[in-house]
């Protein structure tokens, strides 16, 4: 059972290119959520979806673009990479019933946009 | 606009001596509260999720308590292997989450 899995773990880009970050759970969870960390801050929502074909903003959603195509599968698109984006961006799934709404991340993937 | 505030940022504690961390939070449509640990370069943990206020979860060391404005986290005779960041997080009833920036907590021996 691989839980929430995160490609790639690192990745540099430079300032205007684009690339996709792929976020996989093999738990059948309905609710799958992209964060991203800066140094000595807590987790901030950038997108989340309720279900397949479905996402919604979070708070830091400029920049970014998403899409649940799978129920499995959530990713997450930089258009045109800015340094602002740099950060460690976590992906995390979860049931979402009355009692049972733990969030499981995956380990991160790391980016730098020179 | 949904807020969760941790107090104190940074928490050192001689092995043994007990102490809280703070949650404040103010989220509109609270589902649920979370506590969440983090080590260095690793993804959160989960450690409780408290629903109503006056809700209690206990596990080892750690104990969390939920009001309607505040949530602890208390630490009873805490041992290095507890250092880490702690994270507090309010999830709405439309599954919208908001963490707060944590409490980094070091245990020394």
């Amino acid at each position: 059972n691989a839980g929430v899995t995160q490609t790639p773990k690192f990745r540099v880009l430079k300032t205007g290119q684009s690339m996709t970050l792929l976020c996989a759970q093999d738990m059948n969870h309905e609710y799958m959520y992209w964060y991203r960390q800066d140094p000595g801050m807590g987790l901030r929502l950038i997108h989340y979806s309720v279900g397949e074909g479905t996402t919604a903003k979070g708070e830091v959603p400029d920049g970014y673009n998403v899409s649940r195509l799978k129920k499995q599968n959530f990713l997450l698109g930089l258009e045109s990479a800015a340094p602002s984006q740099t950060s460690v961006y976590f992906c995390a799934s979860s049931y979402f019933r009355r009692r049972e709404n733990i969030q499981y991340f995956g380990a991160g993937t790391r980016l730098s946009v020179l | 606009e949904d807020q969760v505030t941790q107090s104190p940022e940074a928490l050192r504690l001689q092995e043994g001596e007990s102490s809280s961390l703070n949650c404040s939070y103010t989220v509109s449509g609270l589902r649920g509260l979370f506590w969440y640990r983090q080590d260095p370069g690793k993804g959160p943990e989960f450690l409780f999720t408290l629903y109503s206020a006056g809700e209690e979860k206990e596990k080892e060391r750690l104990k969390a308590t939920l009001t309607k404005k505040e949530s602890f986290l208390h630490i009873t005779a805490p041992k290095p292997e507890d250092s880490a960041t702690y994270l507090c997080a309010g999830i709405t009833n439309a599954g919208k989450s908001t963490f707060g920036d944590g409490t980094t907590l070091t245990v020394k021996p």
